[in-house]
């Protein structure tokens, strides 16, 4: 069975500190995703990595991918208070098949004071 | 705007009714997806379709029926649901093989059922 496990599930932080959350999950997949989800609002996509060692950038946050130890980290660098919100990872499972089959991850709650 | 919309954005019926959740994208991808968020699981995987063919039903009670008449629209007819069927109900599209197949979400139709 599938698993996508994300932790801390809640997570509280000062801005401009830094921190990481890590994503594992329990097969072999060539695709994983960050996204951010507002409250109230729908899933944003943050980033696609795509294969092993892949490393990518936007702004405060920096995702990178294991595939060979099947993890996933999203690093907030300085964080400030607008990072705040529900952070999912996600695993393409349609390794050899014509069509996605996305899971995701229960999601870290991500929480910035001032 | 992601370029998915879903109608209607809030739905309460009661257990008896039949109702159905409508979903079109403009973004010209050809797989579309249901997904249930509620607040005690992960978002769960409901249903997948590849160029108008269902190729994923992820157990899901015949309660649900989704359709898809074209690769732009995407329904799913809800009839003799039970309250724990309650959740926001998320529709996404992507390109498959075209890229990194990333989602795109609606903004979801949060659905009570009394």
């Amino acid at each position: 069975e599938l698993k996508v496990e994300q932790n801390p599930l809640f997570l509280s932080m000062q801005e401009g500190k830094n921190y990481t959350i890590y994503c594992n999950y329990s097969t072999t997949s060539d695709r994983l995703y960050w996204y951010r989800q507002d409250p109230g609002k729908s899933l944003e996509s943050l980033f696609v990595l795509l294969s092993n060692g892949a490393v990518k950038q936007e702004g405060r946050l920096m995702a990178s991918l294991d595939t060979k130890a099947r993890l996933s980290t999203l690093h907030i660098t300085a964080a400030v208070h607008d990072l705040s919100a529900t952070y999912f990872c996600a695993v393409d499972l349609s390794l050899y098949s014509s069509a996605s089959k996305i899971i995701f991850g229960s999601g870290t709650r991500l929480s910035i004071r001032p | 705007e992601t370029g998915v919309t879903q109608t209607p954005r809030h739905l309460v019926m009661g257990m008896t009714n039949k109702k159905s959740l409508k979903c079109e994208q403009h973004l010209g991808h050809n797989a579309m997806y249901w997904y249930k968020q509620s607040a005690k699981k992960p978002l769960e995987l409901m249903f997948v379709y590849n160029f108008k063919e269902q190729t994923e039903n992820n157990s899901v009670p015949s309660r649900f029926s989704p359709e898809c008449p074209n690769s732009s629209h995407l329904f799913l007819h809800l009839h003799t649901l039970q309250p724990e069927d309650s959740a926001l109900y998320l529709c996404a599209s992507s390109q498959l093989k075209g890229g990194d197949e990333k989602l795109f979400f609606g903004s979801g139709t949060q659905l009570s059922v009394l």
